[in-house]
């Protein structure tokens, strides 16, 4: 079955740290992934997506197919990335399938 | 605003009652959505509609789950004789077919079943 692992619920890094949020996944097909992020009361929006391969406020995420991650990285940690930031395969007829979510805590 | 909308925000209902939520997407987005989402949990998929066609429903989605969307406009969810284990925040996302895999979500209805 189609499944995401994101293996950390809760992340704290101090401001100007690296992060790293991991993301694993198992899939047989040829995989999309996404990552989405939820600020304190505000709804599900899409951070980024792996085929466009942007950079969303300074993330990235690399697709690596061997490894089935897709590990979302920021080099300098901002106070305003604390969220919940869940990854998701899409299924199907476009139905995503989520991962458990991660806290992130930025600390000043 | 992304345009999907939900009503109510909030509902606190007792134990066997019945409860319905609305989502009204935005007039083109053709696929429509319904999650649910538990506390420490990512959101996860009850059911979908192509235009007012129910296309899928996930085993979540027990007998006393109904979902309708009529005319292919809004949609509504309704649960009869909750239990406390309806309570949840329910989430409903929408999608335009042809486009890039955006599916983008409303604020999602509180559920409090005591």
């Amino acid at each position: 079955a189609q499944r995401v692992t994101q293996p950390e619920k809760l992340l704290s890094v101090f401001k100007g740290a690296p992060v790293e949020l991991k993301c694993n996944y198992s899939y047989s097909g040829s995989p999309e992934l996404f990552w989405y992020v939820q600020y304190s009361r505000q709804r599900l929006q899409l951070l980024l997506r792996h085929i466009s391969r942007e950079s969303i406020k300074g993330f990235t995420a690399d697709l690596n197919k061997g490894e089935t991650s897709f590990h979302l990285k920021k080099p300098f940690a901002q106070e305003e990335d604390s969220a919940m930031y869940y990854c998701a395969l899409i299924q199907g007829a476009q139905k995503l399938v989520f991962g458990q979510g991660t806290r992130l805590t930025i600390n000043p | 605003d992304t345009g999907v909308s939900q009503d109510p925000r909030h509902k606190i209902t007792k134990r066997g009652q019945n409860v319905t939520f609305r989502c009204d997407p935005i007039s083109e987005h053709n696929r429509l959505y319904w999650y649910r989402q538990t506390l420490g949990q990512g959101p996860e998929f009850l059911t979908y509609f192509q235009n007012e066609a129910q296309l899928e429903k996930s085993r979540l989605l027990s007998d006393r789950f109904s979902a309708e969307r009529p005319k292919g406009s809004f949609s509504t969810l309704e649960i009869q004789r909750t239990e406390q284990g309806d309570s949840a925040m329910y989430l409903c996302a929408t999608y335009v077919l042809g486009t890039e895999n955006t599916i983008y979500f409303g604020e999602g209805s509180w559920l409090t079943v005591v």
